[in-house]
């Protein structure tokens, strides 16, 4: 059974302070790892897809990178509009084709 | 906007009742995926349609079941509504049903009362 951990569960930030979003994956080979926003009450937005260990991809104020066991989102300079869930899925090998997703950490980005 | 719709965008309901949630997927994409969303569970996975043909279920109750029609678009039905039923179900859609993204749809918020 795949299982994704996130930590911290919540995070607080003063707008400016830069941080990392931890996700902990156990999967039956990795076939692909997501990031994903959400505001309260909306759908999940996406932000990255990451394959393999040692791969990075950037947005804006954000950077995913993937090792074995875990990936971090790491915000730099976050402002206000930050502040959401973020979300982290895995799809493994298989023919089941669903994304196991962790719980989430809530980030507050105060003025 | 993914450009994943969803309605209704809310519905209220009494137990025992059935409800039909409704979702169109992304101009192009084939593969319909289906959500549940409570406080305590987090994302969970339902059932997974791909040009038709359903190709994946994950923890979808035998009081729940799905579709994808010829057009693509997918129903959720929910039937003999428990109050455990209320959350955010959520349509999600993709390419080619395999490790491709899926975009999220805004969502439908069920209550049961």
């Amino acid at each position: 059974e795949d299982q994704v951990t996130q930590s911290p569960e919540a995070l607080r930030l003063q707008e400016g302070e830069s941080s990392s979003l931890n996700c902990s994956y156990t999967v039956s080979g990795l076939r692909g790892l997501f990031w994903y926003r959400q505001d309260p009450g909306k759908g999940p937005e996406f932000l990255f897809t990451l394959y393999s260990a040692g791969e990075e991809k950037e947005k804006e104020r954000l950077k995913a990178t993937l090792t074995k066991k875990e990936s971090f989102l790491h915000i730099t300079a976050p402002k206000p509009e930050d502040s959401a869930t973020y979300l982290c899925a895995v799809h493994s090998g298989g023919s089941n084709y669903k994304l196991t997703f962790g719980k989430g950490t809530l980030l507050t980005v105060n003025p | 906007d993914s450009g994943v719709t969803q309605t209704p965008k809310h519905l209220i309901t009494a137990t025992g009742q059935r409800v039909t949630l409704r979702c169109s997927p992304r101009s192009g994409d084939l593969s319909v995926y289906w959500y549940q969303q409570s406080l305590d569970q987090g994302l969970q996975f339902l059932i997974q349609y791909y040009n038709g043909e359903e190709r994946a279920k994950g923890n979808i109750l035998e009081r729940f079941s799905a579709q994808q029609f010829p057009d693509l678009h997918s129903e959720l039905n929910l039937s003999s509504l428990e109050l455990g039923d209320s959350a955010l179900y959520f349509c999600a859609s993709g390419t080619s049903g395999s490790t491709d993204t899926q975009y999220f749809g805004p969502g439908t918020r069920l209550t049961v009362l």
